[in-house]
């Protein structure tokens, strides 16, 4: 079993839609969580993280963690065709000298206008 | 200018020859990474420094080299390269004064091996 695991989709929504991307994972010893968006033959760039439990809003997106079920969610609102990308997520367990990001395989999204 | 940069974008090679990929950064970190990524697979950690005397290797190391020419520059190298060496191959790096281990990525490097 994997540590992280991530529906690879591709995952086809209307522009306008609300997207739910989702992650599981099994180390309780993850605290920070990261998403990542990656642009065909482009690199990931960090899009936000969150520490611990709780939910971070930034913009139309919003980043979720549940520790206690081991599941973190990413939701876009008004998904927008530039949003057509890879996600990733990530997790580390932060201060712990590994120095190491666990990634899900990603979900690809294809927003359509 | 971007602070993570990989040489070269895109290389053709075939079977057996020996390749470099470079990457070089300004953002000051300390650590540098090696993945690959392959369609379905996600990224893969094939090597990592947390500085120029400390090097790791990752989970996918067989086949691959590494060498940290200073703080800024990290070089992966295939010795003989063979067909399922082609992916896409990022460099990232890390400041171990950041606590969430966050990484930023190079633009990726686009190997084939005939």
């Amino acid at each position: 079993q994997k540590e992280v695991e991530q529906d690879p989709g591709p995952l086809s929504v209307p522009e306008g839609a609300i997207v739910s991307l989702n992650c599981t994972y099994s180390n309780s010893a993850f605290q920070y969580f990261m998403w990542y968006r990656q642009y065909s033959r482009k690199g990931p760039e960090l899009l936000m993280y969150t520490y611990s439990s709780g939910n971070k809003e930034d913009g139309r997106f919003t980043a979720q963690v549940d520790k206690s079920s081991k599941y973190i969610s990413l939701f876009i609102r008004d998904s927008q065709p530039s949003d057509s990308a890879t996600y990733l997520c990530a997790m580390s367990a932060g201060t712990s000298n590994t120095g190491k990001l666990i990634f899900g395989q990603g979900t690809t999204l294809q927003v359509k206008p | 200018d971007a602070d993570v940069t990989q040489t070269p974008r895109n290389r053709i090679t075939k079977t057996g020859k020996r390749i470099m990929l470079e990457c070089s950064q300004t953002k000051g970190h300390d650590r540098m990474y090696w993945y690959r990524q392959d369609p379905g697979l996600g990224l893969r950690l094939i090597y990592y420094s947390f500085d120029v005397k400390d090097i790791n290797k990752g989970e996918i190391s067989d086949g691959y080299s590494v060498s940290r020419q200073a703080q800024a520059k990290f070089s992966l190298s295939l010795e003989s390269a063979i067909p399922n060496q082609t992916a896409l191959y990022f460099c990232a790096t890390s400041d171990r004064q950041i606590s969430t281990d966050t990484q930023y990525f190079g633009p990726g490097t686009r190997l084939t091996v005939l």
